[in-house]
């Protein structure tokens, strides 16, 4: 157990719609970041967040948004979604930046039908 | 350009032999931080080990061991006396200094049979 939690755990929709996946990060960790993982991109960076505020920007979509709260948890929203978006969607954290180790939580697994 | 490359897509060994995973970096950063991951068939991504640029002693760690040869770009990671436990795909991760983010390979299926 890495201490970064996510939730939901899975998540299936519909094209066109929103969704918010949530986490929480490891216990003193300042940075939180999104990767996704799909079968034709591999793992790639979303977005970091450093103690509330934009850090760093990947490949995220202009339809994805992300932020982190005064509390350090961090929700990433997935709008007017296609199915291509399917993908495992991974939160991580680390004490600092990205020179640290990243741990990562479960995932949430998002299916666009 | 950071760029990660794991050439194996997958290997399958019997129990017990060794094996190698390779992985090659490319990055203009004089310091920059290498990782490996480990993702087993439950699915989320366990964190193996980091190293950084200047330090290029090999690591072991149990069954696991590190080659990191800068002369080469390569950060190979091996399994003496494999196990069951670990098939997973394997990933290598590149982080240059002041990047913020991790740049993975395209990872390597490691499949132990028993």
């Amino acid at each position: 157990d890495s201490g970064v939690t996510q939730t939901p755990k899975h998540l299936i929709t519909a094209t066109g719609q929103r969704v918010t996946l949530r986490c929480s990060p490891r216990s003193g960790d300042l940075s939180v970041y999104w990767y996704q993982q799909s079968l034709d991109q591999g793992l790639q960076f979303l977005i970091q967040y450093y103690n509330g505020e934009e850090r760093a920007k990947g490949n995220i979509l202009e339809r994805f948004s992300a932020q982190q709260f005064p509390d350090l948890h961090s929700e990433l929203n997935l709008s007017s979604l296609e199915l291509g978006d399917s993908a495992l969607y991974f939160c991580a954290s680390s004490v600092y930046g990205g020179i640290n180790e990243q741990f990562f939580g479960p995932g949430t697994r998002l299916t666009v039908l | 350009a950071q760029k990660v490359t794991q050439a194996q897509t997958e290997i399958s060994v019997v129990e017990k032999e060794d094996v190698t995973l390779d992985c090659v970096y490319e990055t203009r950063d004089t310091t920059y931080y290498l990782f490996w991951y480990k993702q087993p068939p439950s699915g989320e991504l366990v964190f193996l080990i980091r190293r950084n640029s200047f330090d290029e002693q090999n690591e072991i760690s149990g069954r696991y061991s590190w080659n990191f040869q800068k002369s080469t770009s390569s950060f190979n990671f091996t399994i003496t006396a494999s196990q069951v436990v670990d098939s997973a795909v394997y990933f290598c991760a590149l982080s240059e200094e002041g990047a913020q983010k991790l740049v993975f390979g395209q990872g390597t299926r490691l499949t132990i049979n028993p």
